[in-house]
């Protein structure tokens, strides 16, 4: 299947201080992309929709002015948390849909702890 | 509208049994099925996939059985294995709605010796 990376897999920051997290698709071009969130034994929530070469999709309650959203190209879109807080710590996925089809691929996700 | 409801919310099954995992949903623009299976620190990984034309799909020892007029569909892992151990996400999405996909709350799944 398609593969979709993260970077970085986990990051430790202080309160205030801005983190961004990288997703790419590896191996094929991906106009949207998904980035979600999940807390411990829970489901995944999806924040937003990337897209390319046009504003990112919030979804409702989603702050879009604290996670910025950039879809760079056809294979990277970037999620930046900015003045990270501690309930803001978190696990942060990303995924993309391959080659027009409804299968959506998932990346490995990242760990983020604010102290 | 937009909900998918999994049950059971945990699961413990015997080495070699079957595990079943169920899901329903209410809204009927929702065309597409996956399952997803997700270990401790990692992301999803896309099991097997349904569309509502048919009613059952099989993958190896993955199962999904899909009930339109119910609006239920279920996962079965035949020969559970201690490997199989994860947490297993039902989802759903619409046609055109631009592969957004809607998760259910999740069944974390141990398989015992």
């Amino acid at each position: 299947g398609a593969v979709v990376s993260q970077h970085p897999s986990r990051v430790i920051c202080k309160s205030g201080t801005s983190v961004k997290i990288e997703c790419r698709s590896l191996d094929f071009q991906a106009t949207t992309m998904f980035w979600y969130r999940q807390f411990p034994k829970q489901s995944l929530m999806l924040m937003a929709t990337s897209n390319e070469g046009s504003k990112a999709t919030y979804e409702q309650g989603v702050e879009k002015d604290k996670f910025l959203i950039n879809h760079a190209s056809l294979t990277l879109s970037t999620l930046t948390v900015t003045s990270a807080h501690p309930e803001d710590s978190s696990f942060y996925i990303c995924s993309a849909p391959s080659g027009g089809t409804d299968t959506q691929y998932f990346g490995p996700g990242t760990r983020l702890t604010v102290l | 509208q937009q909900q998918v409801k999994q049950s059971p919310q945990s699961l413990i099954v015997q080495k070699g049994g079957i595990s079943i995992i169920n899901c329903a949903y209410e809204n009927t623009a929702f065309d597409y099925f996956p399952w997803y299976q997700q270990f401790p620190g990692k992301g999803p990984a896309l099991l097997i996939a349904i569309r509502p034309d048919v009613s059952e799909k099989k993958e190896g020892r993955f199962t999904i059985s899909f009930n339109k007029s119910a609006k239920q569909f279920s996962l079965h892992i035949m020969d559970s294995q201690p490997g199989d151990s994860a947490t297993y996400f039902c989802a759903a999405s619409i046609a055109g709605g631009g592969n957004k996909l809607t998760f259910g709350t999740g069944t974390q799944l141990k398989v015992e010796l």
